[in-house]
């Protein structure tokens, strides 16, 4: 069955704190992976994405991931997150199903930073 | 700019009544999706339309239908709340990937 698996549901860092996020994936079809972010009190938006290529995919505000076939792994990596990172991360999968393409999330990573 | 916007933020209703969350894109979106939010098992897809009078079930679309007389409206139906239909609801549009979704800033359902 399509899934996807998210470690941590959550994350407590400090500021310029290096960030990982693990995020594993179940599908047997073409790979196409996504992060998506949630600030507090604003819509859910994507963040990144990977299609082919490249498996280190950089995103907006200095976020990157890196896919990693041979585990089915896509981890969300920041090298210092700062308080306004402070959001709901979640993972996603396009799976290809009844003739329509859809999205899979994964549960999500609240992450919080502290000053 | 880019708009989703869903009707209620919060809603309160009793079990067993009818229940109707209405989405409106204005981006002349063909592809719009009803989600469910909720705390440890993140996103999950309720029912989709990719075009107008046409709709497809998502991953849990039990105890919920859907109308989609307009392009740009999108509705969610609660036939019979359930208690277990405590959640967010959240409403997305897109227009040919899938991914790049936008969604609407959500409702927060509670049935008592």
């Amino acid at each position: 069955a399509q899934s996807v698996s998210q470690h941590n549901h959550h994350v407590i860092l400090s500021e310029a704190a290096s960030l990982e996020l693990g995020c594993n994936y179940s599908y047997g079809g073409t790979v196409n992976l996504f992060w998506y972010v949630q600030y507090p009190g604003q819509h859910l938006q994507l963040l990144l994405k990977y299609f082919s290529g490249d498996p280190l995919v950089k995103g907006i505000k200095g976020f990157e991931a890196e896919f990693i076939k041979s585990k089915f792994s896509f981890n969300l990596r920041k090298p210092s997150v700062q308080w306004s990172d402070t959001a709901e991360y979640f993972c996603a999968v396009r799976v290809f199903s009844g003739g329509y393409n859809k999205l899979i999330f994964g549960a999500g990573t609240r992450l919080a930073v502290h000053p | 700019d880019v708009k989703v916007t869903q009707s209620s933020r919060y809603l309160v209703k009793r079990t067993g009544e009818k229940v109707f969350l209405e989405c409106v894109q204005d981006m002349d979106h063909e592809n719009m999706f009803w989600y469910r939010q909720d705390p440890g098992l993140g996103l999950r897809l309720i029912y989709f339309s990719y075009d107008v009078k046409m709709k497809e079930k998502g991953d849990i679309p039990e105890g919920y239908s859907v109308s989609r007389e307009k392009k740009e409206r999108f509705s969610l139906i609660l036939e019979s709340a359930s208690t277990n239909q405590t959640s967010m609801y959240l409403c997305a549009s897109t227009t040919g990937r899938v991914y790049e979704q936008y969604f609407g800033p959500g409702t927060r359902l509670t049935v008592t």
